[in-house]
């Protein structure tokens, strides 16, 4: 059973970067699939930040390009974000879901991480 | 950017149909997918490629989608499937996913 775990600072300061980790088990990052971030801030809709493919490939939200970063570390079968220069905006829960290829559906999703942006 | 219309709320009595609509310019040349998220709990996808259903999802869920709408319809609806669903696509012009705004569902 395939299973996704998020973590990371609950509080961010503005202007800071945000970084959060989803430790993957039950499958191995590198043998294919796409892997995806997905954010929700308190009380509003899904918005989809950015999807890392097995190889490495990325693609971002046309909105948060240039801000974040999505990375896959094959030894810690894990995938990380960066969000940099956040605001009160990017307060949010921050969901990371496998993506399926090539229906680009979300068949399994994590917990959740919240992550504030304080001072 | 591709934009997915979805009403904010509905509501419906137990045992009946609820249909929730999705709006998308000539959507029918995409693959929609589902999404339910009870309060607290992360999304389940419930439908993919339009009409499939997940392993677990009950056939009371189905999906279709043409011209501009795409629609999950949820049959002899329970109160367990009291919750916030939302479709899913992939621009290809853009490389990008997109989700609609969401529509809460509550049963009577």
């Amino acid at each position: 059973q395939v299973q996704l775990q998020e973590s990371g600072p609950g509080l961010v300061k503005p202007s800071e970067t945000l970084s959060l980790t989803c430790a993957v088990s039950g499958y191995s990052v590198s043998s294919g699939y796409s892997w995806g971030w997905i954010r929700q801030p308190p009380g509003k809709g899904l918005e989809w930040i950015g999807s890392i493919y097995h190889t490495g490939t990325t693609d971002y939200s046309p909105s948060l390009r240039g801000r974040a970063l999505l990375s896959l570390d094959t030894s810690k079968n894990q995938i990380s974000l960066r969000l940099t220069s956040v605001t009160a905006s990017d307060t949010a829960l921050y969901y990371c879901a496998r993506q399926r290829v090539p229906s680009r559906d979300f068949d399994y999703w994590g917990q959740g991480s919240l992550v504030t942006v304080s001072s | 950017s591709y934009v997915l219309t979805q009403p904010p709320s509905m509501s419906v009595a137990p045992g009946k149909t609820a249909r929730i609509t999705c709006g998308g310019n000539n959507i029918e040349s995409k693959s929609v997918h589902w999404y339910q998220q009870r309060p607290g709990q992360a999304p389940v996808l419930v439908i993919y490629y339009d009409r499939d259903r997940p392993s677990g999802i009950p056939e009371r869920f189905s999906g279709s989608n043409s011209g501009n709408t795409a629609t999950l319809t949820i049959s002899r609806v329970e109160a367990g499937d009291e919750a916030d669903y939302y479709c899913q696509v992939w621009h290809s012009d853009s490389d990008s996913v997109v989700f609609g705004g969401g529509t809460k569902m509550t049963v009577l």
